[in-house]
């Protein structure tokens, strides 16, 4: 079955503990990306990357990292976390960057 | 200005209403539009792509107005089963940019 996979679902953490939520799709596609989304302000892009070891910044980059080793995988990692980084995240790939995006079931963060 | 622009709603129709959304973006070198569709905080999933001509899906209809910098969705014969957010998308830049979306609840 064609899927996005992210890992974990929910997770509760305190501020200041290194954390990576992992995303890993099976449909070979060259593009994957990083949303975050919060009532009133919609999805918005953090990170995004073209293809294997090629990640630039989306609109909301400051306090995540990414990298992108491996086709499948696309690891979102909060070195630092902050109660304003709590939110539902979603992982996405795709074609390319302006084609259909096939997206992850979402993780659930709150940062105390 | 939002890139962006999406009337919130909520749209509260009975079933078998035709509803209509409109979208507008801001950004006229946009080049692909999309209706994603997202219930109850879940993911997002495409619902269709909007092409200059218009398009049609069963119920749905799609249109693309350049000039006005618009798109719109129609949805004929509402069903309880499409109550869901609707969100639409465009592409300013090389990433899909997504509206805040218009929540649609149809009633029995």
């Amino acid at each position: 079955e064609a899927q996005v996979t992210q890992n974990p679902r929910y997770l509760i953490t305190v501020t200041g503990k290194k954390l990576t939520v992992t995303c890993s799709q099976n449909m070979n596609h060259e593009y994957m990306s990083w949303y975050r989304q919060d009532p009133g302000l919609g999805l918005r892009q953090i990170y995004y990357s073209m293809n294997v070891e090629v990640t630039d910044k989306g609109d909301v980059p400051e306090g995540y990292k990414v990298s992108r080793k491996e086709k499948r995988n696309f690891p979102l990692i909060l070195e630092s976390p902050s109660p304003n980084q709590t939110s539902l995240y979603f992982c996405a790939s795709g074609m390319g960057g302006t084609e259909t995006q096939y997206f992850g079931p979402g993780t659930r963060l709150l940062v105390l | 200005r939002k890139e962006v622009e999406q009337d919130p709603g909520p749209f509260n129709v009975p079933e078998g209403a035709t509803v209509a959304f409109n979208c507008t973006y801001s950004n006229s070198a946009s080049q692909s539009f999309f209706w994603y569709r997202q219930d109850c905080r879940k993911e997002p999933k495409l619902l269709m792509s909007v092409y200059s001509s218009g398009n049609e899906d069963g119920r749905f209809t799609a249109q693309l107005n350049r000039a006005s910098q618009y798109i719109s969705l129609l949805i004929r014969d509402s069903k309880l089963s499409d109550s869901a957010t609707y969100l639409c998308v465009v592409t300013p830049r090389r990433a899909l940019t997504f509206g805040s979306g218009t929540r649609l609840q149809v009633q029995p």
